[in-house]
């Protein structure tokens, strides 16, 4: 089992270019979330989704879009990029959102918008 | 509101000095509280949950304990693979998700 894998690994953006972080899963779960990690900030939850079909916001939404494409996949879009946003990207899943099950996160995206 | 707060930033350890990694919360309503370990440029690695105070977890080691306030995690006889960042996470009935402090950085030295 691969767990959770995503592309690109790296990625640099000039500001207002648009791109899509792609995100698989293969331990057939049903939630999916987006993550940024900035330094001294700790992960930030930025979309979720609880169930196939289903997407909500977290923290820190503003400037994104996320698609639950299947089951398996989960992928989040930057419309118009900003400096801001310039972040180290994780994608994460878990059995179901509620109850306390444990998150699997994938290896992250790196991304810099000049 | 929910929180969690970890201490210290940074440690630095030499091979075999023990010692406690600490992470205080407030949260309405515990549903778990996670450890995980991130090594540089890789992505969190599940390492522990617990659920409620008294509750202790051990992996080689580690050993993560969890009050009503905070949990800690040991660290025995570190060795230099054990330099990580470790993160702790809670999360709320009220919201379902987790919601992470800003980790603990650990170098051991041989």
């Amino acid at each position: 089992n691969a767990g959770v894998t995503q592309t690109p690994k790296f990625q640099v953006l000039k500001t207002g270019q648009s791109m899509t972080l792609q995100c698989a899963q293969d331990m057939n779960h049903n939630s999916m979330y987006w993550y940024r990690q900035d330094p001294g900030m700790g992960l930030r939850l930025i979309y979720y989704s609880a169930s196939e079909g289903t997407t909500d916001k977290g923290e820190v939404p503003n400037g994104y879009n996320v698609s639950r494409l299947n089951k398996r996949e989960f992928s989040l879009r930057l419309e118009s990029a900003a400096p801001s946003q310039t972040s180290v990207y994780f994608c994460a899943s878990s059995e179901f959102l509620a109850g306390g099950p444990e998150q699997y996160f994938g290896p992250g995206t790196r991304l810099t918008v000049t | 509101e929910d929180q969690v707060t970890q201490s210290p930033e940074a440690l630095r350890l030499q091979e075999g000095e023990s010692s406690s990694l600490n992470c205080s919360y407030t949260v309405s309503g515990l549903r778990g509280l996670f450890w995980y370990r991130q090594d540089p440029g890789k992505g969190p690695e599940f390492l522990f949950t617990l659920y409620s105070a008294g509750e202790e977890k051990e992996k080689e080691r580690l050993k993560a304990t969890l009050t009503k306030k905070e949990s800690f995690l040991h660290i025995t006889a570190p060795k230099p693979e054990d330099s990580a960042t470790y993160l702790c996470a809670v999360r709320s009935s009220n919201t379902g998700k987790l919601i992470f402090g800003q980790g603990t950085t650990l170098q051991v030295k041989p």
